[in-house]
């Protein structure tokens, strides 16, 4: 299995407070996505990382943020959740954007109340 | 906006039947994947084929891809309870960064 970590694995929260997801690495890959999967909806993209500190914007990014200060780490946070935002998060990373075949972590349930 | 669509939507089958499963996708793609989703797991990836090809096998999967009708097929043949799992298309456009995914067939294997 690729070393793709993410934490927490579960969390519930209240509308309007802040929360961050991690996803950790150990391959060395060079992109990594941050994905929601919803009911009906398959994985949609939220953002997407090509390098350190090089980040961009995916079809759902509306509410999120994300940052990448070093390889192995790609964090997305939820500035103020909202209800909306209940979801199953994945994070993935891939060698090769044009190509490749993409590595998921376990999924973070968040539940925002 | 999602690129891949899956049908059917659900497919239950007796342990040993072949599932097969279609994908439909809008724009042209440089390849196109297919993930397998165990229920509460992360997706895996089972196959790639690139816009190029237009069948690859790994193992008892087959996959096809016609470019013309902009579709693709996932057989699994001789399907076992283990096959019980959620399976997603994802497409990667010629001129794009990300993979679309659809929103997924669910696979029921009987015993």
């Amino acid at each position: 299995d690729a070393g793709i970590t993410q934490s927490p694995r579960h969390k519930v929260t209240e509308t309007g407070t802040p929360v961050t997801l991690r996803c950790h690495q150990t391959e060395n890959h060079r992109y990594m996505y941050w994905y929601r999967q919803d009911p009906g909806h398959g994985l949609r993209l939220i953002h997407y990382s090509y390098g350190v500190k090089d980040t961009d914007k995916g079809e759902v990014s509306d509410g999120y943020s994300v940052s990448r200060s070093k390889t192995e780490d790609f964090l997305l946070t939820l500035e103020s959740a909202t209800s909306s935002q209940t979801s199953v998060y994945f994070c993935a990373i891939s060698e090769d954007q044009n190509t490749g075949e993409l590595f998921f972590g376990e999924g973070s349930r968040l539940t925002v109340l | 906006s999602q690129q891949g669509e899956e049908d059917p939507q659900a497919l239950s089958i007796q342990e040993g039947e072949n599932a097969t499963m279609n994908c439909s996708y809008k724009t042209s793609i440089n390849n196109l994947q297919w993930y397998r989703q165990n229920s509460g797991r992360g997706l895996v990836h089972l196959i790639l084929i690139r816009s190029n090809e237009r069948e690859k096998h790994s193992g008892r999967l087959r996959v096809t891809l016609d470019t013309s009708k902009k579709s693709s097929s996932l057989l699994i043949t001789a399907s076992r309870a283990a096959d019980t799992a959620s399976y997603f298309c994802a497409s990667r456009g010629v001129d794009d960064y990300k993979l679309s995914f659809g929103a997924g067939t669910t696979v029921t294997v009987r015993a």
